[in-house]
């Protein structure tokens, strides 16, 4: 199982971003998926997450309107987009299997906000 | 929203002490608490899941114990790739949460 996640970088505050995380080993559309974010000197933070058909969505609060979740099973890949970024997004973001607890993880992607 | 107080922050231990680390729920979790190791730039790692199953491959050293507010992980004989950081989730309730993470280094 490989969970690789790409598209982060430095962006400005009220940009967007759209992360990607492209799946292996497994079959996607069995699984749930979550995106999962820790910012410098701070805890891991649940974001999002998706059912196996993509027909579910649920966020946490402070990215709810900001950030959408999908998925693209025959591409094998996850994304969240990220629209009016704020500097509190700061964070690697990581890509993880279920939604519960994670089973597999990747090794994140760091997003900067900053002007 | 329910937070997990984990303890303690760091552990300096010697390969192959046993140690013994804690996660406290402010409410019951029952038994929705996994425990993940990390060691930076690496991905993750899901060792413990309904506060005492190993997952898939992890070695027998490594045991979760636990229920309702009350968890530990213990790992019974250090091996050098067990130095890291240890984070426990709690997913009985949306959204789920992480404790803010134990380090074991070398003494």
């Amino acid at each position: 199982v490989q969970l690789v996640e790409s598209g982060g970088g430095l962006v400005q505050p009220g940009g967007s971003l759209r992360l990607s995380c492209a799946a292996s080993g497994f079959t996607l559309s069995n699984n749930w998926m979550s995106w999962v974010r820790q910012a410098p000197g701070k805890v891991l933070e649940w974001v999002a997450h998706i059912n196996e058909d993509g027909s579910e969505k649920y966020y946490v609060d402070f990215v709810t309107g900001r950030f959408t979740i999908s998925r693209d099973n025959a591409e094998n890949s996850v994304y969240l987009e990220m629209n009016s970024l704020r500097v509190e997004d700061t964070a690697v973001y990581y890509c993880a299997r279920d939604k519960q607890a994670f089973g597999y993880w990747g090794r994140g992607t760091l997003v900067t906000v900053s002007s | 929203e329910m937070v997990l107080t984990q303890s303690p922050a760091t552990l300096s231990m010697s390969p192959g002490e046993r140690a013994t680390l804690s996660c406290r729920a402010s409410q019951s979790v029952g038994s929705s608490l996994a425990w993940y190791q990390h060691t930076p730039g690496q991905a993750p790692r899901l060792l413990i899941y309904g506060a005492s199953t190993r997952a898939t491959g992890l070695p027998t050293r490594f045991s979760g114990s636990g229920s309702g507010t009350e968890f530990t992980l213990t790992i019974s004989s250090l091996q050098s790739e067990d130095f890291a950081l240890y984070y426990c989730q709690q997913y009985a309730n949306w959204p789920g949460t992480f404790g803010q993470g134990t380090k074991v280094d070398i003494k």
